[in-house]
């Protein structure tokens, strides 16, 4: 079984709509973030999340907004998607107890959205 | 602001070939991550450099950090077509564990 699994992992939907991504993790990570990818631009940070109680915002959180209802779930919603966010998003996670200074994250498979 | 470049962006190569994908940062930074996604999958952590010098190699791919020059480099010998893929690299950009991404060198190993 995969460690850290999105769902859902395709989503076709229309101007304005509310939408929610939701991400699980079995690894017993502390640490989970949300990123999206865009043809020719890499990883973007939307949110992150240290523990439960911990919320930040990342490079473009914009339009986003995200709930971390325990520290193996972690969701991304889009409150009135807009045609631009329109990319491939990726949920990941890390683990701060790991050997001081390493922030390896794993990832999960991601969703495909698409707004029309 | 910090800048993380790769090039290049696009590499076709033939196999049995040799090339570097380079990996430049804007900050002081001692730890760097190597990622390989195929098309329409997801991350995979290839590497982990946590230290200048520091030097990892699995299989035909090698990967060395140089914190004082702020470069990083992924070495392929003798490339084969199960290489192909898009290598990301990421910079540990401090004690809170925020990766910042290159935007990643899509690599093509044609026969």
């Amino acid at each position: 079984d995969a460690d850290v699994t999105q769902t859902p992992r395709n989503r076709i939907t229309k101007t304005g709509k509310r939408i929610m991504l939701e991400c699980s993790q079995t690894k017993g990570h502390d640490r989970m973030y949300w990123y999206r990818q865009d043809p020719g631009l890499g990883l973007r940070l939307i949110y992150y999340s240290f523990d439960v109680k911990d919320i930040n915002k990342g490079e473009i959180s914009d339009g986003y907004s995200v709930s971390r209802q325990a520290q193996a779930k972690f969701s991304l919603s889009l409150e009135s998607a807009i045609p631009n966010q329109t990319a491939l998003y990726f949920c990941a996670t890390s683990d701060s107890a790991r050997l001081a200074g390493v922030h390896e994250q794993f990832f999960g498979p991601g969703t495909r959205l698409t707004v029309l | 602001e910090l800048k993380v470049e790769q090039n290049p962006l696009f590499l076709s190569m033939q196999e049995g070939k040799n090339y570097t994908i380079y990996c430049n940062y804007s900050t002081t930074s001692d730890r760097l991550y190597w990622y390989r996604q195929d098309p329409g999958k997801s991350l995979e952590s290839l590497f982990v450099l946590l230290s200048n010098g520091a030097v990892k190699q699995e299989g035909r791919l090698m990967a060395s950090l140089d914190t004082k020059a702020r470069l990083s480099t992924l070495h392929i010998t003798a490339a084969v077509h199960d290489l192909s893929a898009t290598y990301f690299c990421a910079v540990d950009v401090g004690s809170q564990g925020n990766l910042i991404f290159g935007k990643g060198t899509k690599l093509s190993v044609k026969p």
